[in-house]
């Protein structure tokens, strides 16, 4: 079955520590986005991609960074310039004009 | 540029009755509109949208939802709750067009969590 496929579910990161979240999805996307969700905020878009070897900054972008190497592929990583890294992250990806799909996401903690 | 409003972040109701999540939005041209139900430590599932033509829409598990230009908004319904509806429900916008490459963007409410009880 085609879909998104987000890991770890859970990550601790210590700190002064980067940590790298994975994405990847089998449905022939272009489009892929990281979005983090705190309670009571809803879903506010981190990086997006529309095609491989390009991203852009979305409404959070600072103390976080991505890679597009395969158009399967979007890594996130969280580096120890993000002091407030406890939240939930998703995955999505889209195709032309259509919804996105979301992936399970991932749940990071300080230790 | 657009925002979303979702009326109440938390709303109750009792199995078999009339399910109602508000949502307003704000878009400078014509929007895309889609309502998406997040179990918990689950991703987002979309429930329906509105993209052209009819604009009283039918999504899964029984909801439904219906754009009225006029007042800017896309509420979230079901005729009759059960256990299994419970969880948080996100409306979202995004513009129709310009549509520039393969990037939908969407912005979202803030949630509104569904508690149903017996």
């Amino acid at each position: 079955d085609g879909g998104i496929t987000q890991s770890p579910k859970y990550l601790f990161r210590k700190e002064g520590q980067n940590v790298t979240l994975s994405c990847e999805q089998n449905l022939n996307h272009d489009a892929m986005y990281w979005y983090r969700q705190d309670p009571g905020q809803g879903l506010r878009l981190i990086y997006y991609s529309q095609i491989v070897n390009d991203f852009q900054k979305g409404d959070i972008a600072e103390g976080y960074s991505v890679s597009r190497e395969k158009k399967e592929s979007f890594p996130l990583t969280v580096t120890s310039a993000q002091k407030n890294p406890t939240a939930f992250y998703l995955c999505a990806s889209s195709i032309r004009d259509q919804p996105q799909h979301f992936g399970d996401g991932t749940r990071l903690s300080i230790l | 540029a657009q925002s979303v409003t979702q009326l109440g972040s938390h709303v109750s109701v009792s199995e078999g009755a009339l399910v109602l999540l508000r949502c307003n939005y704000s878009s400078s041209v014509p929007p895309y509109l889609f309502w998406y139900v997040q179990y918990p430590n689950q991703g987002l599932q979309l429930l329906l949208k509105y993209t052209t033509g009819a604009t009283l829409v039918k999504g899964i598990n029984g909801f439904e939802a219906e754009f009225k230009k006029s007042e800017t908004s896309f509420h979230l319904t079901k005729p009759s709750a059960h256990m299994s509806d419970a969880a948080e429900y996100f409306c979202a916008v995004r513009p129709s067009r310009p549509y520039t490459g393969t990037a939908s963007k969407l912005t979202f409410g803030t949630g509104t969590r569904l508690q149903v009880t017996l």
